[in-house]
């Protein structure tokens, strides 16, 4: 079955930068979507197509996908953007997700 | 205001059966898919499976082919889960969210419900 790995963690400074990255095998020929889980509540969808925010999401949040990896970039990161973070595609018409990033806001 | 709301938490013993819903707001339920997502303590997202409410088309993922069924009440807009006989490893968080499904290419998963906590002990 389809696998896609994720960092385990990424840690990074209040208005800084944070890049989590996704790969799987030809990862460039699917679509990639991202979402976000906070503790204690439901997850949200930040990035689909690859690199399209739905509306309601921060601009900070972008999405690429080049080769085989994915990257979701949050600039000028906020404490509030805590939280883990999954991306998914469709492979077979079933849906698989990462393995997620836990990003601390130090 | 679009919303899927689910029901309330749970807490079965091993070898009870338990269904759970979702029930849709706010937008046509039968044109969208509904996907069943877990989330076992301290773990990540798995993507249990998608229902079409409009037919009840269903498609399981691998690790849950004959351990849940999907099912849709089309009269009321309500999806549901169902065990026939539940175990400890089933103590997640399940979560139902909207989906135009792989037809749509790369849209993602736009709406999700709250989530419903189902604890198995004994």
């Amino acid at each position: 079955s389809y696998e896609l790995t994720q960092p385990p963690s990424v840690s990074v400074s209040p208005g800084q930068t944070a890049r989590i990255t996704c790969s799987g095998g030809q990862l460039g020929d699917k679509y990639v979507c991202w979402y976000q889980l906070r503790p204690g509540q439901s997850p949200v969808l930040v990035v689909q197509r690859d690199d399209k925010r739905p509306s309601g999401v921060p601009e900070r949040f972008s999405g690429s996908n080049s080769g085989g990896t994915a990257t979701l970039t949050i600039s000028a990161t906020q404490p509030v953007d805590e939280g883990d973070y999954f991306c998914q595609v469709w492979d077979s018409n079933l849906a698989v997700f990462g393995t997620g990033t836990k990003v601390t806001v130090l | 205001e679009v919303q899927l709301v689910q029901s309330g938490a749970e807490v079965k013993k091993p070898g009870e059966s338990l269904k759970i819903s979702c029930k849709g707001v706010g937008y046509k339920f039968s044109s969208f898919w509904i996907v069943w997502v877990r989330q076992m303590p301290g773990r990540g997202l798995e993507w249990m499976g998608i229902v079409y409410p409009g037919d009840s088309d269903s498609r399981y993922g691998p690790s849950f082919e004959d351990q849940v069924t999907f099912s849709v009440d089309q009269s009321n807009d309500i999806a549901y889960l169902h065990w026939t006989s539940l175990k400890t490893s089933d103590t997640a968080t399940y979560y139902c969210a909207r989906s135009y499904g792989v037809a749509v290419a790369g849209t993602g998963m736009d709406v999700w419900g709250q989530g419903t906590t189902v604890i198995v002990s004994s």
